[in-house]
């Protein structure tokens, strides 16, 4: 799968819109860009994920740019809850039925939110 | 909401002994995984598990280590003789195929501290 890029840390206010940006120039046609995110001890929790268009849930939004190389998860109104490190994850379709399907973690952008 | 369930949440243990870590995946998942996170580092793939077999393994996962499904329900991890640094978070996570092949879904985590 290839790899992805994103800032080691970000900080936002509470109940502001926060935007965590992902470099990916390296996409393949087939790869879904995947979101985790994993609060304060615990294990990784699924965000959201999207192929080329802009993908909406009640968790957060994730934005696709246009030649898919860069994509931005957005969290409406950030929350205390939302602390968490955010990883951005690509997956190849190829694998999804097949008995791999994995995921590959990177480092990924430790979020803060100040009340 | 359907969650996957690890014991024990921490367990501490002397260099050289066995160590089972226990997972139970969702019911109607068919994909198991092992990972792994020493403190303050990167989610670490050790092993996934399809069709009561190893489907992939990472370097981690040496003969130290083994997986088994040993009825319908668990899934654990077995560390032969443990070593220092063994010690980490281990989480176990599981998935479903067709529409849901894109989400694992992960434990809490168990604790593994060895002295």
């Amino acid at each position: 799968d290839a790899k992805t890029t994103q800032p080691n840390s970000m900080e936002s206010n509470e109940e502001e819109p926060v935007h965590l940006p992902c470099n990916h120039s390296t996409i393949s046609g087939t790869d879904y860009i995947h979101w985790y995110r994993q609060l304060p001890s615990q294990g990784p929790e699924y965000v959201i994920h999207g192929l080329t268009s802009n993908v909406n849930n009640r968790m957060a939004s994730l934005a696709i740019a246009e030649d898919r190389k860069s994509s931005t998860l957005i969290l409406h109104r950030a929350t205390l809850r939302d602390a968490a490190v955010y990883y951005c994850i690509l997956r190849d379709v190829w694998n999804y039925g097949g008995s791999q399907g994995n995921l590959i973690f990177g480092k990924g952008t430790k979020l803060s939110v100040k009340p | 909401e359907p969650e996957v369930t690890q014991t024990p949440s921490h367990q501490v243990t002397q260099m050289g002994q066995e160590v089972i870590l226990r997972c139970v995946p969702i019911s109607n998942h068919l994909y198991f995984y092992w990972y792994r996170q020493i403190l303050g580092q990167k989610v670490e793939f050790l092993v996934s598990f399809y069709n009561n077999e190893i489907s992939e393994k990472s370097e981690i996962f040496d003969d130290q280590f083994s997986v088994e499904r040993p009825d319908g329900s668990n899934f654990t991890l077995k560390i032969r003789s443990t070593k220092l640094e063994d010690s980490a978070m281990y989480f176990c996570a599981s998935r479903d195929r067709g529409a849901g092949a894109n989400v694992l879904t992960f434990g809490a985590g168990s604790r593994l501290t060895v002295l």
